[in-house]
């Protein structure tokens, strides 16, 4: 079955503790894009990334770090967490000369 | 003034209404998406579309490019279609500004 999965749904962690969240597309895309959805604010984008070892900031980069060493996974990393990255985290793919985005099913990440 | 602008924001329908969500942009753009978020939180691309009418099921999306502005049909609306339905438009090779979507609630 063709999908996004991201690891883990749920993260409940503290200011400062280090996480990543993974982000694995079985279809071959390309493109890859990280977002963050909070309230009010609408979906936001992170980071995104044209192919392998090609990475780009979205609009609301500060705090987060990403790396695409294979096709297939896009991690996105908090070196040091705090607060107001509390949110719900959501990684897409598409692929190249489409527009469509496989979005997956969403982090849900709370820094205390 | 936000680039991309959902109205309304909040709807609610009985089961079988007629109902429209509309999206205005003020960045420039040759294509506009529609996605749907479930309420258990999971995002479906609905359409892309950059000119004219696309259909789907009981799903019409519409857009004028000259005049900014989208709009999202359901016709014969089903408490199934309760979900938060997003726009977004395209502004570089793989950067999208989002609408703060509409919620919208079919009660049976």
């Amino acid at each position: 079955e063709a999908q996004v999965t991201q690891n883990p749904r749920y993260l409940i962690t503290v200011t400062g503790k280090k996480l990543t969240v993974t982000c694995s597309q079985n279809m071959n895309h390309e493109y890859m894009s990280w977002y963050r959805q909070d309230p009010g604010l609408g979906l936001r984008q992170i980071y995104y990334s044209m192919n392998v070892e090609v990475t780009d900031k979205g609009d609301v980069p500060e705090g987060y770090k990403v790396s695409r060493k294979e096709k297939r996974n896009f991690p996105l990393i908090l070196e040091s967490p705090s607060p107001n990255q509390t949110s719900l985290y959501f990684c897409a793919s598409r692929n190249r000369g489409t527009d469509t985005q496989y979005f997956g099913p969403g982090t849900r990440l709370t820094v205390l | 003034k936000n680039e991309v602008e959902q109205s309304p924001q909040n709807l609610t329908a009985q089961e079988g209404e007629f109902i429209t969500i509309n999206c205005s942009y003020s960045v420039g753009i040759s294509a506009l998406h529609w996605l749907q978020q479930h309420p258990g939180g999971g995002i479906v691309s609905l359409f892309m579309l950059s000119s004219g009418k696309k259909k789907h099921g009981r799903l019409i999306a519409t857009i004028n490019i000259q005049e900014k502005h989208s709009s999202l049909h359901i016709t014969a609306s089903h408490p199934r279609d309760s979900a938060v339905y997003i726009c977004a438009v395209p502004y570089n090779t793989d950067k999208l500004i989002f609408g703060t979507g509409t919620r919208l609630q079919v009660f049976p």
